[in-house]
Parts: structure tokens; C-alpha cells; sequence
């Protein structure tokens, strides 16, 4: 079984559209991110999820809306796409947040957006 | 916030030789240094972390050091082998580096 799943695999879409990326986690645990890693490999946070409520925002423009149904599921949705948004999004969890306790993060398989 | 360099961009070594990697980040704060390894196509994977509490963790061939007071963190590879050609990422809890892309020459 997958530990972190993400759909779809591969995103390719038009700018101006409205587009979003799924993950879930069976791992049981209380905390989830998205980093976007661009043309040059730099891995980005951008969101932190810990069970279901945002614990990390960096700047993102506000065309990024996070979504955490449970803590097993964080969704990403993009509005209004940009060139520039062209990347590999991953989503990750870990058990939790905190920092004398952080732990390992477990990395979905990442989706490759592309927007023309 | 925290901001996390490492160094170097690029690493060719030959098979068997060491390899080393040099991370300093700028937040006296953190306490979790994870570092990944990312294969070409693939998610980065974490080969082994270390905590602040802790001035040294080995793992088999891979070591990492930690010097809070300067605020800097390495990667240690021994007796490197062609598998090992990757791209490794440290971090300072969830703030990556740039990556250093390793490959090892058979």
C-alpha cells in the first residue's frame, strides 16, 4: 500500500485555468505539507497542515488555496494558472510538527505541472 | 525566517572515495536536521536525521555532524558507490536546501 498518494501524477493545463492536486496519507499521521520543487530542484514549503488546521503559510500568492477535509487528505488548488506555477508539487506528512519531536517526513510520488 | 545553505552544487567523486556536504542554516531555533535523498524522477527519501541534542549519528556508510553553536550540519558518505549518485537535500525542519547533486564515477 502507498504510505503517500497524490492525484493526478502528471497535470498539463492551460494558463488561466483552475486546477487541483490531491493527497492522502494512510500513515495515521496528525500533520501534512505541500512543496513545490521548481526547473532548478529547490524544494519549497508552502503549506502545513496539522489535523486539518494551517500551521504554515509561506508567502504563496493567494491563487494557492489549501484544503484539509480530515487529516488524512490535503488538497491543493490553483486558480487563474500561471507559467510560472509549472513544477513538481509534493506532498509529504509526518507524525507531527512540533519542533523538540519533528520527524521524518514521507514524501508522495509528486505531481508534474505543467501549464502552457 | 530560517534560510538554509548548502554547499557544494555538484560533487563527482570516484567509487570508493568519501563525499561531504556542508549545510548552516540561520534560525537558533530549529532542532531537526533531516537529510534526503532525491534519485532522478523520484520523491526525496530521508537517509537519516539528527537533533539537535546530538552532536554526531552514523548510519553504515553515512554519517552526519552538528555544530549548533555555528549553526552547521554535514553529511558524511564513506566508501561511496555508483547507487549513491543522487541529489541530497538537507533541511533545517521543513526549510531545504538548494540540494547537492552527487555522482559517483565507477
Amino acid at each position: 500500500d502507498t504510505a503517500v498518494s497524490q492525484t493526478p501524477k502528471y497535470l498539463v493545463t492551460q494558463m488561466g485555468n483552475d486546477k487541483s492536486i490531491k493527497c492522502e496519507q494512510n500513515l495515521g499521521h496528525d500533520t501534512m505539507y505541500w512543496y513545490k520543487q521548481d526547473s532548478k530542484k529547490f524544494l519549497k514549503i508552502m503549506f502545513s497542515y496539522n489535523n486539518k488546521e494551517l500551521i504554515i503559510n509561506e508567502t504563496v500568492p493567494n491563487r494557492f488555496s489549501p484544503k484539509s477535509p480530515d487529516k488524512a487528505h490535503l488538497n491543493l488548488h490553483i486558480n487563474s494558472l500561471e507559467l510560472g506555477d509549472s513544477a513538481v508539487y509534493f506532498c509529504a506528512s509526518s507524525q507531527d510538527h512540533t519542533i523538540s519531536s519533528y520527524n521524518e517526513q514521507f514524501f508522495g510520488p509528486g505531481t508534474r505541472l505543467t501549464v502552457l | 525566517g530560517e534560510n538554509v545553505e548548502q554547499h557544494p552544487s555538484t560533487l563527482s567523486v570516484q567509487e570508493g572515495d568519501s563525499a561531504v556536504i556542508k549545510c548552516t542554516y540561520s534560525d537558533s531555533a530549529s532542532n531537526y536536521f533531516p537529510w534526503y535523498k532525491q534519485e532522478l524522477g523520484k520523491r526525496p527519501q530521508l537517509i537519516i536525521d539528527i537533533r539537535s541534542n546530538v552532536g554526531e549519528k552514523k548510519d553504515q556508510r553515512i554519517a552526519v555532524t552538528l555544530n549548533k553553536t555555528a549553526k552547521h550540519f554535514s553529511l558524511h558518505i564513506t566508501e561511496t558507490q555508483p547507487e549513491d549518485s543522487a541529489v541530497y537535500f538537507c533541511a533545517a525542519t521543513h526549510h531545504f536546501g538548494a540540494g547537492t547533486r552527487l555522482t559517483v564515477k565507477p
